[in-house]
């Protein structure tokens, strides 16, 4: 069965430090891959997404990157956090572009707070 | 672009009881899918139930139901005899049927806190 996995759980990091979050993805191959971000009390927001190694498209503009270095394996990077950076960041993948009807699965998560 | 909007930001119920939530979205497409996503505090997200738009019957999960309004671009979540381990925030999502660039993008709305009282 496929699984995510999503680290670290929780990060506190000070204005100006440089991130970085992993996510990897097992039991699939060539997944779609998704970073979004939740601020506290809205809803996701797509931030990035991949549909291939090294195929990174953003949504939004923003201090933050992604990379994807292997297929399984999606990172989120920033070199000088920001107070805004702050929120709740959800890795997502979904199957390959044929399948119709395909749904979005999510990692557990990382709430990073900049201080 | 497509937008979707849940206009409560909270809402509770007895628990045992019957609770409805409410989601609208804004598109001009005619092919798309629907979701009720559920974040407990473990903030896990878990799909609850999925909406096909072309499809007219309502989707069912056990206890969960939806009121798919198409014209009225209505999607409501139905939760029947509610339970404790109910109580979670829930998001109301759109996806497009058509792949930009093969992605599968979600746009969620802001969410509805649902507690369950005992």
């Amino acid at each position: 069965s496929q699984t995510i996995h999503q680290w670290p759980a929780t990060l506190v990091q000070p204005v100006g430090s440089p991130l970085s979050l992993e996510c990897t993805v097992e039991g699939t191959s060539n997944p779609n891959l998704y970073w979004y971000r939740q601020a506290a009390g809205r809803g996701l927001q797509l931030l990035f997404y991949s549909v291939g190694i090294g195929q990174i498209s953003s949504e939004v503009p923003q201090n933050l990157s992604a990379s994807r270095p292997q297929d399984r394996q999606f990172i989120l990077s920033s070199k000088k956090l920001l107070l805004s950076d702050s929120g709740f960041y959800l890795c997502a993948w979904s199957t390959l572009p044929r399948a119709r009807n395909t749904e979005a699965f999510f990692g557990q998560g990382t709430r990073l707070t900049v201080v | 672009a497509q937008t979707v909007t849940q206009s409560q930001p909270e809402m509770s119920v007895q628990e045992a009881e019957t609770v409805t939530l409410s989601c609208t979205y804004d598109t001009s497409e005619s092919d798309y899918y629907l979701f009720w996503y559920k974040q407990p505090p473990s903030r896990q997200m878990i799909l609850v139930i999925r909406q096909e738009a072309y499809k007219q019957q309502n989707a069912t999960e056990n206890r969960f139901s939806v009121n798919f309004q198409k014209a009225a671009k209505s999607f409501s979540l139905k939760i029947s005899d509610s339970q404790l381990g109910d109580a979670a925030m829930y998001f109301c999502a759109y996806r497009s049927a058509i792949r930009i660039q093969g992605a599968q993008k979600l746009v969620f709305g802001q969410g509805t806190r649902l507690t369950i009282n005992p």
